[in-house]
C-alpha cells in the first residue's frame, strides 16, 4: 500500500565511499523529486524528473547523480561522500504539472537519513 | 525569485486551543499553489492543506484552515482545537508553476509547534 517508498531508511558510511538510495512510487505519477533536509530542518529541492527526463538540477554537485530507469523509479547515487552530505533525503512524486494547474500534491517518501563519518 | 518566510521558529499552544502559524510568500507569478506539510518527530512529511492562488475561498481540511490573504501575500495555517498529536514541525511551501521548473516546492524554514496538556 506504500505510495512512495525509499530504501534504505538509514545509511551510515565513511567519507569517500559511494552509496545509492532507491525510490519507487506506485501512484502512477509522472514527476519525481529528490529533496535534501539539512541539520536545521531546511528542505531544498535537488532534482526533478518528468517521465524519466531530468527537468531540474538545482546546483547540486556532480557527485550526485540521479537515475530514472522508468517513471516509477528515481534513484540517487552519491560518489565520494563528504561530511556535509549528512542529511535526510526525501523522494517525492506528483502528477505531471500541466500549464495553468497549480495543484498536484506532492507525496513524500519516508526519508533516508544519511550519516557520513 | 520565489521565497517563503516563516518567522516563528517555535510556538507553544495549550491543548484544545486554536493556534495560527504564519507564512508569507514572495512571487511575481499570477498562478501558484501554497501547501502546508506536517513533519512529526518520526520524520515523515504529511500533507495537510492546499490553497490555489485563484481560489476565492479559504481552504479547509478538518481542523486545519488556511487564512489566505493574497494582497498581503500571506497563507497562515490555523489549527483549531489543538491536540497533543499536533506537536510537530510545520512547513509552508509554494509550488513553482513554471513548467521547466518541474513543479518543485519551495519551503519555508518551518515552525516547531508544541502542544501543552
Amino acid at each position: 500500500d506504500t505510495a512512495v517508498s525509499q530504501t534504505p531508511k538509514y545509511l551510515v558510511t565513511q567519507m569517500g565511499n559511494d552509496k545509492s538510495i532507491k525510490c519507487e512510487q506506485n501512484l502512477g505519477h509522472d514527476t519525481m523529486y529528490w529533496y535534501k533536509q539539512d541539520s536545521k530542518k531546511f528542505l531544498k529541492i535537488m532534482f526533478s524528473y518528468n517521465n524519466k527526463e531530468l527537468i531540474i538540477n538545482e546546483t547540486v554537485p556532480n557527485r550526485f547523480s540521479p537515475k530514472s530507469p522508468d517513471k516509477a523509479h528515481l534513484n540517487l547515487h552519491i560518489n565520494s561522500l563528504e561530511l556535509g552530505d549528512s542529511a535526510v533525503y526525501f523522494c517525492a512524486s506528483s502528477q505531471d504539472l500541466s500549464r495553468g494547474s497549480s495543484y498536484n500534491e506532492q507525496f513524500f517518501g519516508p526519508g533516508t537519513r544519511l550519516t557520513v563519518l | 525569485a520565489q521565497k517563503i518566510t516563516q518567522t516563528q521558529p517555535g510556538m507553544f499552544v495549550q491543548e484544545k486551543e486554536a493556534v495560527t502559524l504564519d507564512c508569507t510568500y514572495d512571487t511575481s507569478d499570477q498562478s501558484y499553489g501554497l501547501f502546508w506539510y506536517k513533519q512529526p518527530s518520526s520524520g515523515e512529511m504529511i500533507f495537510l492543506i492546499y490553497q490555489g492562488s485563484y481560489d476565492e475561498q479559504n481552504a479547509t481540511e478538518g481542523r486545519y484552515s488556511l487564512n489566505f490573504q493574497k494582497a498581503r501575500k500571506s497563507a497562515n495555517l490555523v489549527i483549531s482545537a489543538s491536540q497533543l498529536g499536533d506537536s510537530a514541525m510545520y512547513f509552508c511551501a509554494m509550488r513553482d508553476q513554471t513548467y521547466n521548473q518541474g513543479g518543485k516546492l519551495i519551503f519555508g524554514q518551518g515552525t516547531e509547534l508544541s502542544v501543552k496538556p
